[in-house]
């Protein structure tokens, strides 16, 4: 079962703008993080936030949560055309810490 | 080199079929998780292993299987092949702290 959904599906964006990323997950979670995975490869692991942190930053990356809101957010400023890549939000299922991914926004950076 | 080792990368075989994909989990993790990446599944958790013992089950079908040995390395067996079961599988493992290590996937294809 899937825990987290990411929204927009897909993003195209200018090089220097920001790309923001929401996530809505269902369950009370203990942590939410975020991935980047580039076409066909493995997921890397961006930035962890715990539950009771509401915001954290990661060089050009900040991430937000609201945990009333259930729901995240991922904001990569001054975009790369290296940044382009799916990202997907990931967190903890039914008390356990193995990670339920969403499906991912596709982010397209044009140079 | 993301310490998580994953072979073979990829693998062509017949529906019916059996194959056994390999994982060594980055030094000192002791938690082993296989996913599976689809075109319309997004990533599915399939099963996580912690220091040689099942910890978690997601949405692994029957005809798959997976152990962890005593030097924590895994492998997921996949029997009866269909051709739905093409897709990316990912290993990933994880230590004390959160936050996953990928390894850089098997690409299976069931023809």
């Amino acid at each position: 079962s899937q825990q987290g959904e990411e929204d927009p599906q897909a993003l195209s964006i200018q090089e220097g703008e920001n790309a923001t990323m929401n996530c809505s997950y269902k369950t009370s979670i203990n942590n939410l993080q975020w991935y980047r995975q580039n076409s066909g490869r493995g997921l890397v692991h961006l930035i962890l936030i715990r539950s009771n942190e509401r915001e954290k930053h990661s060089g050009r990356l900040r991430v937000t949560l609201d945990t009333s809101k259930k729901s995240s957010s991922l904001l990569i400023t001054a975009s790369r055309a290296a940044d382009t890549a799916s990202y997907f939000c990931a967190t903890p299922w039914a008390g356990n810490n193995d990670m339920r991914f969403g499906a991912g926004t596709r982010l397209t950076v044009k140079p | 080199d993301s310490g998580v080792t994953q072979t073979p990368k990829h693998l062509i075989t017949a529906t019916g079929q059996r194959v056994t994909l390999r994982c060594s989990p980055r030094s000192g993790d002791l938690s082993v998780y296989w996913y599976q990446q689809s075109l319309d599944q997004g990533l599915q958790f399939l099963i996580q292993y912690y220091n040689g013992e099942e910890r978690a089950k997601g949405n692994i079908l029957e005809r798959f299987s997976a152990q962890q040995f005593p030097d924590l390395h895994s492998e997921l067996n996949l029997s009866s092949l269909e051709l739905g079961d093409s897709a990316l599988y990912f290993c990933a493992s994880s230590g004390a702290n959160y936050g996953y290590t990928f390894g850089s996937g098997t690409r299976l294809t069931v023809v």
